[in-house]
Protein backbone atom coordinates (compact mmCIF):
# COMPACT_ATOMS: atom_id res chain seq x y z
CA UNK A 1 0.00 0.00 0.00
CA UNK A 2 1.10 3.69 -0.38
CA UNK A 3 3.69 5.05 2.52
CA UNK A 4 3.74 8.40 4.23
CA UNK A 5 3.23 11.37 2.13
CA UNK A 6 4.51 14.74 3.00
CA UNK A 7 4.35 17.88 0.63
CA UNK A 8 5.66 20.16 -0.19
CA UNK A 9 9.31 18.17 -0.87
CA UNK A 10 10.95 21.26 -0.66
CA UNK A 11 10.39 24.67 0.93
CA UNK A 12 11.87 27.98 0.46
CA UNK A 13 10.61 30.96 2.37
CA UNK A 14 11.65 34.15 3.51
CA UNK A 15 12.55 35.10 7.71
CA UNK A 16 9.38 36.29 9.35
CA UNK A 17 7.10 34.13 6.84
CA UNK A 18 4.60 31.92 8.33
CA UNK A 19 4.68 28.13 6.29
CA UNK A 20 2.61 25.38 6.67
CA UNK A 21 3.78 21.83 5.85
CA UNK A 22 1.26 18.31 5.17
CA UNK A 23 1.01 14.95 6.26
CA UNK A 24 -0.87 12.10 4.92
CA UNK A 25 -0.10 8.52 7.33
CA UNK A 26 0.03 5.66 5.80
CA UNK A 27 -3.99 4.41 5.85
CA UNK A 28 -5.17 2.92 9.13
CA UNK A 29 -2.24 4.15 11.15
CA UNK A 30 -3.66 5.40 14.38
CA UNK A 31 -0.21 7.13 15.05
CA UNK A 32 1.52 10.62 13.45
CA UNK A 33 4.56 11.90 14.35
CA UNK A 34 6.77 14.89 13.73
CA UNK A 35 10.61 15.28 13.88
CA UNK A 36 12.99 17.26 12.76
CA UNK A 37 16.80 16.55 11.06
CA UNK A 38 19.50 19.35 10.83
CA UNK A 39 22.25 18.77 8.43
CA UNK A 40 23.92 16.13 9.80
CA UNK A 41 22.25 15.33 12.82
CA UNK A 42 19.91 13.32 14.24
CA UNK A 43 16.01 12.97 14.43
CA UNK A 44 14.43 15.62 16.75
CA UNK A 45 10.99 14.51 18.36
CA UNK A 46 8.27 17.34 18.15
CA UNK A 47 5.23 16.82 19.00
CA UNK A 48 3.09 13.10 18.37
CA UNK A 49 -1.23 12.03 17.90
CA UNK A 50 -2.64 9.25 18.81
CA UNK A 51 -6.29 8.63 18.12
CA UNK A 52 -8.76 11.47 19.94
CA UNK A 53 -5.63 11.58 22.65
CA UNK A 54 -4.15 15.16 23.26
CA UNK A 55 -1.31 15.62 21.13
CA UNK A 56 2.03 15.29 22.95
CA UNK A 57 3.79 18.67 22.06
CA UNK A 58 6.98 18.25 24.46
CA UNK A 59 8.98 18.55 21.91
CA UNK A 60 7.85 21.35 20.18
CA UNK A 61 10.97 24.14 20.64
CA UNK A 62 8.55 27.06 20.81
CA UNK A 63 5.26 28.58 20.74
CA UNK A 64 5.80 29.65 17.01
CA UNK A 65 5.20 25.86 16.26
CA UNK A 66 2.04 24.26 16.14
CA UNK A 67 0.48 21.12 14.49
CA UNK A 68 -3.23 20.24 14.50
CA UNK A 69 -4.72 16.84 12.70
CA UNK A 70 -7.43 16.73 11.11
CA UNK A 71 -10.23 14.00 11.08
CA UNK A 72 -7.55 11.08 12.57
CA UNK A 73 -5.74 11.25 9.36
CA UNK A 74 -4.23 14.42 7.50
CA UNK A 75 -1.76 16.44 9.81
CA UNK A 76 -0.72 20.28 9.33
CA UNK A 77 2.89 21.41 10.91
CA UNK A 78 2.56 25.48 10.77
CA UNK A 79 6.05 26.84 11.62
CA UNK A 80 5.23 30.85 12.18
CA UNK A 81 7.74 34.06 11.78
CA UNK A 82 9.67 31.62 10.65
CA UNK A 83 13.89 31.74 11.75
CA UNK A 84 16.81 30.77 9.99
CA UNK A 85 17.63 28.35 12.66
CA UNK A 86 14.12 26.35 11.75
CA UNK A 87 15.83 25.75 8.16
CA UNK A 88 15.79 21.37 8.23
CA UNK A 89 14.26 18.51 6.78
CA UNK A 90 10.78 17.99 8.73
CA UNK A 91 9.80 14.50 8.93
CA UNK A 92 6.35 12.26 9.30
CA UNK A 93 6.27 9.11 10.71
CA UNK A 94 2.89 6.99 11.33
CA UNK A 95 2.35 3.60 13.16
CA UNK A 96 -0.38 0.83 14.05
CA UNK A 97 -0.65 2.30 17.40
CA UNK A 98 1.27 3.08 20.21
CA UNK A 99 3.19 -0.01 19.85
CA UNK A 100 3.92 -0.15 16.59
CA UNK A 101 7.33 0.19 14.25
CA UNK A 102 6.92 4.04 12.93
CA UNK A 103 7.36 4.33 8.99
CA UNK A 104 8.82 7.81 7.77
CA UNK A 105 7.25 10.31 4.94
CA UNK A 106 10.44 11.30 2.34
CA UNK A 107 10.36 15.41 4.25
CA UNK A 108 10.36 18.58 3.83
CA UNK A 109 12.82 20.17 3.32
CA UNK A 110 12.87 23.88 4.72
CA UNK A 111 15.42 27.10 3.95
CA UNK A 112 14.86 30.00 5.59
CA UNK A 113 16.40 32.56 4.09
CA UNK B 1 14.12 12.45 29.48
CA UNK B 2 15.84 9.88 27.66
CA UNK B 3 19.57 10.17 26.23
CA UNK B 4 21.10 7.85 23.43
CA UNK B 5 24.40 7.88 22.65
CA UNK B 6 25.56 6.59 19.45
CA UNK B 7 29.30 4.90 18.32
CA UNK B 8 31.43 5.43 15.84
CA UNK B 9 30.09 8.45 14.07
CA UNK B 10 31.89 6.70 10.87
CA UNK B 11 32.73 3.40 9.91
CA UNK B 12 34.81 2.36 7.01
CA UNK B 13 35.05 -2.07 7.03
CA UNK B 14 35.89 -3.97 3.41
CA UNK B 15 33.22 -5.96 1.67
CA UNK B 16 32.12 -9.18 2.98
CA UNK B 17 33.38 -7.87 6.83
CA UNK B 18 31.16 -6.93 9.29
CA UNK B 19 30.06 -4.46 10.59
CA UNK B 20 28.90 -3.40 14.34
CA UNK B 21 27.46 -0.06 15.68
CA UNK B 22 27.04 0.36 19.57
CA UNK B 23 23.94 2.72 21.21
CA UNK B 24 23.72 3.13 25.04
CA UNK B 25 20.64 4.40 26.99
CA UNK B 26 19.52 6.43 30.08
CA UNK B 27 15.87 5.52 30.73
CA UNK B 28 16.60 1.90 32.66
CA UNK B 29 12.58 1.70 31.37
CA UNK B 30 13.21 2.06 27.68
CA UNK B 31 11.40 -0.63 26.21
CA UNK B 32 11.51 -0.33 22.34
CA UNK B 33 14.38 -0.34 19.90
CA UNK B 34 14.74 0.53 16.48
CA UNK B 35 17.41 0.59 14.39
CA UNK B 36 16.85 3.02 10.99
CA UNK B 37 19.10 3.11 7.55
CA UNK B 38 19.10 6.41 5.89
CA UNK B 39 20.76 6.53 2.15
CA UNK B 40 21.38 9.95 0.98
CA UNK B 41 18.64 11.87 0.60
CA UNK B 42 16.13 9.36 1.25
CA UNK B 43 13.82 9.33 4.10
CA UNK B 44 14.67 6.72 7.30
CA UNK B 45 13.79 3.11 6.63
CA UNK B 46 13.27 0.86 9.47
CA UNK B 47 15.40 -2.99 9.19
CA UNK B 48 14.68 -4.17 12.64
CA UNK B 49 13.44 -3.61 16.23
CA UNK B 50 13.73 -5.09 19.15
CA UNK B 51 11.93 -4.86 22.36
CA UNK B 52 13.36 -5.49 25.85
CA UNK B 53 12.27 -8.68 26.90
CA UNK B 54 14.51 -10.15 24.39
CA UNK B 55 18.03 -10.20 24.30
CA UNK B 56 18.77 -10.83 20.51
CA UNK B 57 16.86 -10.54 17.17
CA UNK B 58 17.91 -12.26 13.78
CA UNK B 59 17.25 -11.41 10.28
CA UNK B 60 19.40 -12.52 7.37
CA UNK B 61 22.24 -10.43 7.28
CA UNK B 62 21.65 -8.30 10.19
CA UNK B 63 20.92 -8.56 13.73
CA UNK B 64 20.12 -6.44 16.98
CA UNK B 65 21.22 -7.50 20.62
CA UNK B 66 20.13 -5.53 23.83
CA UNK B 67 21.71 -5.91 27.06
CA UNK B 68 19.05 -4.41 29.67
CA UNK B 69 21.73 -4.57 32.66
CA UNK B 70 23.88 -2.42 30.70
CA UNK B 71 21.90 -0.08 28.68
CA UNK B 72 23.34 -1.00 25.83
CA UNK B 73 22.46 -2.78 22.16
CA UNK B 74 24.25 -2.97 19.05
CA UNK B 75 23.47 -3.76 15.46
CA UNK B 76 25.35 -6.77 13.77
CA UNK B 77 25.47 -6.69 9.80
CA UNK B 78 27.32 -10.02 8.66
CA UNK B 79 29.00 -9.80 5.02
CA UNK B 80 28.49 -6.56 4.39
CA UNK B 81 27.82 -5.24 0.69
CA UNK B 82 28.08 -1.56 -0.90
CA UNK B 83 24.44 -1.46 -0.98
CA UNK B 84 25.17 -1.24 2.49
CA UNK B 85 26.39 1.97 2.62
CA UNK B 86 24.12 4.87 4.43
CA UNK B 87 24.20 6.41 7.91
CA UNK B 88 22.51 4.56 10.44
CA UNK B 89 20.21 5.59 13.47
CA UNK B 90 19.49 3.96 16.83
CA UNK B 91 16.80 4.89 18.97
CA UNK B 92 14.56 4.08 21.87
CA UNK B 93 10.99 4.56 23.28
CA UNK B 94 10.77 6.29 26.13
CA UNK B 95 8.52 4.99 29.21
CA UNK B 96 5.32 6.06 29.60
CA UNK B 97 3.13 4.94 27.58
CA UNK B 98 3.77 6.94 24.28
CA UNK B 99 5.58 6.24 21.06
CA UNK B 100 8.19 8.83 21.31
CA UNK B 101 11.25 8.01 20.30
CA UNK B 102 14.98 9.56 21.01
CA UNK B 103 17.62 9.18 18.09
CA UNK B 104 21.15 8.86 17.93
CA UNK B 105 23.02 11.27 16.08
CA UNK B 106 24.30 8.50 13.48
CA UNK B 107 26.59 6.33 12.14
CA UNK B 108 28.01 6.88 8.53
CA UNK B 109 28.83 2.96 7.64
CA UNK B 110 31.01 3.06 3.98
CA UNK B 111 31.54 -0.56 2.55
CA UNK B 112 34.74 -0.16 0.80
CA UNK B 113 35.07 -2.78 -2.41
Amino acid sequence: GAGVSQSPSNKVTEKGKDVELRCDPISGHTALYWYRQSLGQGLEFLIYFQGNSAPDKSGLPSDRFSAERTGGSVSTLTIQRTQQEDSAVYLCASSEGLAGGQFFGPGTRLTVL
Amino acid sequence: GENVEQHPSTLSVQEGDSAVIKCTYSDSASNYFPWYKQELGKRPQLIIDIRSNVGEKKDQRIAVTLNKTAKHFSLHITETQPEDSAVYFCAARESGGGNKLTFGTGTQLKVEL
